[in-house]
């Protein structure tokens, strides 16, 4: 099993340019997520899917959209990056969350650097 | 301010030693508290996890939850170099539970 799987692994864009990160999971997970990473902040949710066909907006969705049009994978957009974008990007998925261990834990990819000049 | 405080380090001990990492939040519908492990340049990975108060140990590691304090403990005994990494504290409510929230981490060296 690959687990979870992100790509690209780096990117740098400039100022207005769009992208697409890709994250894939082949754990048969209902849950997924979206999580930026910067220095002091820890991990903030951006958007997250409990199933195929379903997202919801986490703590910093502005300026990112999602899609989640297959249950293994899980897309994080951005139409026009602006430097504040700039982060590393981790993907999550997890099973239903419910009371247990293998129930609450969230398995993250690799991440993504992300610089927007 | 945050709702999960954790104290960013870094956080340099001997090989062999005891260390205490710890994180206070102020919400008190928390009621699933985990420990991330994040080396560099990698995902996080869960470590530890508890549910309500009360201790919990696996191997080297313990975890600590007291509920009235509103405080979190991860002692890890006899820390080894491969022990050096990120370790972020994360937490959730009993409801409304997919939006766990993480600590910043604590950037923990072991030397040898």
């Amino acid at each position: 099993n690959a687990g979870v799987t992100q790509t690209p692994k780096f990117r740098v864009l400039k100022t207005g340019q769009s992208m697409t990160l890709l994250c894939a999971q082949d754990m048969n997970h209902e849950y997924m997520y979206w999580y930026r990473q910067d220095p002091g902040m820890g991990l903030r949710l951006i958007h997250y899917s409990v199933g195929e066909g379903t997202t919801a907006k986490g703590e910093v969705p502005d300026g990112y959209n999602v899609s989640r049009l297959k249950k293994q994978n899980f897309l994080l957009g951005l139409e026009s990056a602006a430097p504040s974008q700039t982060s590393v990007y981790f993907c999550a998925s997890s099973y239903e969350l419910s009371a247990g261990r293998d129930q609450e834990t969230q398995y993250f990819g690799p991440g993504t650097r992300l610089l927007v000049l | 301010q945050k709702e999960v405080e954790q104290d960013p380090g870094p956080l340099s001990v001997p090989e062999g030693a005891i260390v205490s990492l710890n994180c206070t939040y102020s919400n008190s519908a928390f009621q699933y508290f985990m420990w991330y492990r994040q080396y560099s340049r990698k995902g996080p990975e869960l470590l530890m996890y508890t549910y309500s108060s009360g201790n919990k140990e696996d191997g080297r590691f313990t975890a600590q939850v007291d509920k009235s304090s509103k405080y979190i403990s991860l002692f890890i005994r006899d820390s080894q170099p491969s022990d050096s990494a990120t370790y972020l504290c994360a937490m959730r409510p009993n409801t409304g539970g997919f939006k766990t929230i993480f600590g910043a981490g604590t950037r923990l060296f072991v030397k040898a």
